[in-house]
């Protein structure tokens, strides 16, 4: 199995501004993936970091909100835009070493925005 | 979207006491994984299934896959107070990203 980290593990932060959270894996991976859990809820995909070239954003996000970068095999970062409230959840990123194989988390940021 | 259905959605038992927990989903997959989650905190891997397999055990924990029916289930045998928390089936697309359950709350008490 991967170790992955995430910074910060939690932050709050004021309506309209930005926060960039940060995703390291001990391992070079194929697969990365940002999910966000809102309060009482089940995990929600955000999008698929591809390394070198534009994130893979699922149904409901976009990139203007939720820029990604993925720069090499071991690093990605999710940046939450001009939040508001309702952006309050829990962000987590997800490592596969390649697909149809586990799909490890990290341990997630908790993000509260007033 | 939503594939797997958790139910039930809350459980509670004793300590000593088996839990089964079972999914659903709508369309065919590759494999299908099982997590625990302690006080929304980040997931724990349990177990992965694949489409091929039809049941696999690992320490107390037993999964079955049934994919004529789409459903699994998880059965945690002779439960402990520490097993409290919330369980989520996640469910492949073509091997890419996961689709979530809703969960089910396991509740333990001693």
């Amino acid at each position: 199995s991967a170790v992955i980290s995430q910074k910060p593990s939690r932050d709050i932060c004021q309506r309209g501004t930005s926060l960039t959270i940060q995703c390291q894996v001990d391992s070079q991976v194929t697969m990365m993936f940002w999910y966000r859990q809102q309060p009482g809820q089940s995990l929600t995909l955000i999008a698929t970091a591809n390394q070198g070239s534009e994130a893979t954003y699922e149904s409901g996000f976009v990139i203007d909100k939720f820029p990604i970068s993925r720069p090499n095999l071991t690093f990605s970062t999710l940046t939450v835009s001009n939040m508001s409230p309702e952006d309050s959840s829990i962000y987590l990123c997800s490592v596969a070493i390649q697909e149809d194989y586990e799909q490890y988390f990290g341990p997630g940021t908790r993000l509260t925005v007033t | 979207s939503q594939q797997g259905e958790e139910d039930p959605q809350a459980l509670s038992i004793q300590e000593g006491e088996n839990a089964t927990m079972n999914c659903s989903y709508k369309t065919s997959i590759n494999n299908l994984q099982w997590y625990r989650q302690n006080s929304g905190r980040g997931l724990v891997h349990l177990i992965l299934i694949r489409s091929n397999e039809r049941e696999k055990h690992s320490g107390r924990l037993r999964v079955t896959l049934d994919t004529s029916k789409k459903s699994s289930s998880l059965l945690i045998t002779a439960s402990r107070a520490a097993d409290t928390a919330s369980y989520f089936c996640a469910t492949d697309e073509g091997g890419t990203a996961l689709i979530f359950g809703k969960g089910t709350t396991l509740s333990v008490s001693s």
